[in-house]
């Protein structure tokens, strides 16, 4: 079983607030890393698809940047607001057919 | 499109019954995958299936057996359910994109409980 870390386990900011997380993958067979936001009561849903070691990703006020020689990956909110209150998840991608595994998650809530 | 589809949203059942949860998806994947979810934990790989006839063991395989019905299904039966097993069950699909594999899709899930 491989280990995917991220940290920290759960974070509480308030609104306006700039966050970031990290999530730490074995450095070897590499595939892609993928970000998901998880929503209460939701599905998973992609947040960024990453592959090239330096890759920096953004989607309004979430980046992503990824370093797979040493293994990580960090994500970044700046200005958080209430509806970025989830959990953020990283799923290590791997060998055939996407194999993948994800690791705990990072709870964010946000106050307004 | 309905993306992905899991049947049924919930179910209780008894320690040793069986039951089978369903999974289809309409965005034409290849690659469909099992997970479990429980309290505290990220999302766990029971199995996935890289094509149509084709299954192979996740994380946490003991305790359950797939198959991948067609290019569209893929079922998870649970042949004497325990109370260890006892989760959220999340199917979800993917395909390989240009620079790798793509996002996975995820199906709203199955609350299960054996009590």
């Amino acid at each position: 079983i491989l280990n995917v870390e991220q940290s920290p386990q759960s974070l509480h900011v308030q609104e306006g607030d700039s966050t970031n997380f990290t999530c730490s993958f074995p450095s070897s067979n590499f595939y892609a890393l993928h970000w998901y936001r998880w929503e209460t009561a939701k599905s998973p849903e992609a947040l960024f698809v990453m592959t090239l070691n330096g890759d920096e990703k953004k989607k309004g006020r979430i980046s992503a940047t990824l370093n797979t020689k040493e293994g990580y990956s960090y994500l970044y909110i700046k200005g958080s607001q209430p509806e970025d209150s989830a959990t953020y998840l990283c799923a290590f991608i791997y060998g055939n057919a996407g194999k993948s595994t994800f690791g705990d998650g990072t709870t964010l809530t946000v106050k307004p | 499109n309905a993306g992905v589809t899991q049947t049924p949203k919930f179910q209780v059942l008894k320690t040793g019954q069986s039951m089978t949860l369903q999974c289809a998806q309409d965005m034409n994947h290849n690659s469909m995958y099992w997970y479990r979810q429980d309290p505290g934990m990220g999302l766990r790989l029971i199995y996935y299936s890289a094509s149509e006839g084709t299954t192979d063991k996740g994380e946490v395989p003991n305790g359950y057996n797939v198959s991948r019905l067609n290019k569209r299904e893929f079922s998870l039966r649970l042949e004497s359910a325990a109370p260890s097993q006892t989760s959220v069950y999340f199917c979800a699909s993917s395909e390989v994109g240009t620079s790798g594999y793509n996002e996975q899709f995820f199906g709203p899930g199955t609350r299960l409980t054996v009590l």
